[in-house]
């Protein structure tokens, strides 16, 4: 599976857009990025996922460049519940085992 | 739907015990992963069950073993426990291998 790469934390007021980028610049076509959450010590939470073109759902939109080496998470008017580690992993989606690789994430603070 | 549920919530054990956890996936689902969050890290992946077999397996010595039983269910053994082992444990489970994976709410472990 390709690495990803994350900065380390970031800050968003409440009710603004929250931008969370991540680059994996070694991935592979069959390779899917997908966006988890972690809520202090919970487990983590599906947020969404894409292969090449962007994605919204509920809860966000995953915009995906062009050439697939990097991607952005944009949470559109951020909450204090909102504030979490996200993680961006990039997965192989077949029929066959396929782990989930973690790094260290992205530590969101939403503040008032 | 009851979603992914994990036993216990919480145990203490002393170094050189050895431990169990359990695992119900999400109704439908019949792949489970098993995953180790130390402290401050994201989640290592540790192995991967579909129809009772092990599948794929992470970087994680032979003291670490798992079970999956007909209906599913999972259970992860821990033998010989470190003090490094302290973890929180986290199931996820998904309909097939490789496809989208709900986690719990993980099982902290403490070993004294």
């Amino acid at each position: 599976d390709a690495k990803t790469t994350q900065p380390p934390s970031m800050d968003c007021a409440e009710g603004r857009a929250a931008n969370l980028p991540c680059n994996h610049s070694t991935i592979s076509g069959n390779e899917y990025v997908y966006w988890y959450r972690q809520i202090h010590s919970q487990g983590p939470q599906y947020i969404i996922h894409g292969l090449k073109n962007n994605e919204t759902n509920e809860m966000a939109s995953l915009i995906i460049t062009e050439d697939r080496k990097s991607s952005t998470l944009i949470l559109p008017h951020a909450t204090l519940r909102d504030t979490a580690v996200y993680y961006c992993i990039v997965r192989v989606a077949t029929g066959t085992a396929s782990k989930l690789t973690f790094g260290t994430g992205t530590r969101l603070q939403v503040t008032l | 739907d009851a979603g992914v549920t994990q036993s216990p919530t919480h145990l203490i054990k002393t170094r050189g015990q050895q431990v169990t956890l359990r695992c119900s996936p999400k109704s439908g689902h019949d792949t489970v992963s098993w995953y180790q969050q130390a402290l401050g890290q994201g989640p290592q992946f540790i192995f991967q069950y579909y129809e009772e077999e092990e599948r794929q397996r992470g970087n994680f010595p032979d003291r670490f073993s798992g079970h999956q039983f007909p209906n599913y269910s999972s259970e992860l053994n821990v033998n010989a426990l470190l003090l490094g082992d302290s973890a929180l444990y986290l199931c996820a489970s998904s309909l097939r291998m490789g496809e989208l994976e709900y986690f719990g709410p993980g099982t902290r472990l403490t070993v004294t």
